[in-house]
């Protein structure tokens, strides 16, 4: 079945980096844009990024512009985020998802599935 | 880019029909049928339960369903069953310089 799985949360501190990574199965990845979404504590949902199918066309937030970086491996159906210069603001559960305007050959403009999410706790 | 307004919670009984407003703005709910739903349960990983405004994805219960009128999307809820109470988001693109943006959220709560 189709699964998307996070790793590479955890606590940091303030101005420091992390990188997360996103392991896709049961499904053609590269025939997928791919998108980063997260939630803070008791929050709604912000989306943060997504990534075309070779890696030709990212979009960004504005509140994650310049410090974060998304990434793909199709070879190895992995996602990842690279965040750099981390904030409190930032302390969210980080998912993966499967989707951002593109999908093999039709129009994707929805999130399905997501991972279970990854705890990113930015803190001194 | 702000965040979609939605109400912060809806209740109703089992058996009923709710309705979950998403309001925006004419760069995004109202520019685009690209509007979706997601319902989170505590815990949870959001799950898509509408896309492109008013269709289901495989194995979505028929009782709900999507529409949009203007700027406003709507969720219905039908029949509404104890498994519904979750918080729901909606989703739109956009035209701005952010392509997408969720809604604040609505806690759904079956009396």
């Amino acid at each position: 079945q189709v699964q998307l799985v996070e790793s590479g949360g955890g606590l940091v501190k303030p101005e420091g980096s992390l990188r997360l990574s996103c392991a896709a199965s049961g499904f053609t990845f590269s025939d997928y844009y791919m998108s980063w979404i997260r939630q803070a504590p008791g929050k709604g949902l912000e989306w943060i990024s997504y990534i075309s199918f070779t890696g030709s066309t990212i979009y960004y937030a504005d509140s994650v512009k310049g410090r974060f970086t998304i990434s793909r491996d199709n070879a190895k159906n992995s996602l990842y985020l690279q965040m750099n210069t981390l904030r409190a603001e930032d302390t969210a559960v980080y998912y993966c998802a499967r989707g951002g305007r593109h999908c093999g050959g039709g129009s994707c403009f929805w999130f399905d599935p997501w991972g279970q999410g990854t705890l990113v706790t930015v803190s001194s | 880019q702000s965040a979609l307004t939605q109400p912060a919670s809806v209740s109703g009984s089992p058996g009923q029909s709710i309705t979950i407003s998403c309001t925006g703005t004419s760069s995004d709910v109202g520019a685009y049928n690209y509007v979706s739903w997601y319902q989170q349960h505590p815990g949870k990983a959001p799950k898509l339960i509408i896309y492109d405004v008013s269709d289901r994805p495989s194995g979505v219960s028929y009782r709900f369903s999507g529409s949009k009128s203007g700027n406003t999307a709507s969720l219905t809820i039908s029949g509404l069953q104890a498994e519904d109470e979750a918080d729901y988001y909606c989703n739109s693109y956009t035209s701005s310089s952010t392509p997408y943006v969720f809604g604040t959220g609505t806690k759904v709560t079956v009396l």
